[in-house]
């Protein structure tokens, strides 16, 4: 069975930095992109960017180039995201998927 | 960027109604490589999306076949043929055949 783990939920300041995980399991880590969405609440899906496992080879939608970085652990089957530079506009629920297969999500809030 | 414009926004239907959603893009969503890549997906409340159809018309696995794609170039519609309740949600359209990947602003499905 295909499962996309996703870490837990943050709050973090305005003007830090949070890292995300995503770990997969029940497939070839690095056969498939791992794309990582954004969802404000109650509002619809942003595509950020998404990155090749198998070569850490990444692309980045525009609006993403300086906020969110991409990385993979082939050894962990592990796919990170790490946003920078926190406003209030990043609060929002961030999932991890290949496309057919999605992560839980995860709720990062920003807060002082 | 690719937009792709969803109507209706809101649906509203009865249990064993049909019901169709169109998705339209502001270019051909025709690969050079043949392929189209337009997919749906349905997101139910508190959920992850769930991918329903692939390449314009291709049922993902576990996917009841009361949904069904159609479409090409620029005009692609969701059918569903008679609505049950576990079908309640947002339906979005995605294309990744121009980067970057872009999604509709989604429609969301109620009980009448």
């Amino acid at each position: 069975e295909v499962l996309l783990q996703q870490s837990g939920a943050e709050l973090v300041r305005p003007g830090s930095s949070v890292k995300i995980s995503c770990k997969a399991s029940g497939y070839t880590f690095t056969d498939y992109y791992m794309h990582w969405v954004k969802q404000r609440p109650e509002q619809g899906l942003v595509w950020i960017g998404r990155i090749n496992p198998a070569n850490g080879n990444t692309v980045y939608a525009e609006k993403f180039k300086s906020k969110a970085t991409l990385t993979a652990d082939k050894s962990s089957n592990t796919a990170y995201m790490q946003l920078s530079s926190l406003t209030s506009e990043d609060t929002a629920t961030y999932f991890c998927t290949t496309g057919p297969y999605w992560g839980q999500g995860v709720m990062v809030t920003v807060s002082s | 960027d690719v937009v792709l414009t969803q109507t209706p926004p809101t649906l509203s239907a009865t249990i064993g109604q049909s019901v169709s959603i169109s998705c339209r893009s502001s270019q051909s969503l025709l690969h050079s490589n043949g392929n189209t890549y337009l997919n749906w997906l349905l997101q139910r409340p508190g959920q992850p999306p769930q991918l329903l159809i692939y390449l314009v018309s291709r049922l993902e696995s576990g996917v009841p076949n009361r949904f069904s794609g159609s479409g090409s170039g620029t005009d692609f519609t969701l059918k569903i043929s008679g609505v049950e309740a576990e079908d309640l949600g947002v339906y979005y359209c995605v294309q990744s055949t121009h980067a970057p990947n872009t999604f509709g602003a989604g429609t969301k499905l109620e009980l009448k």
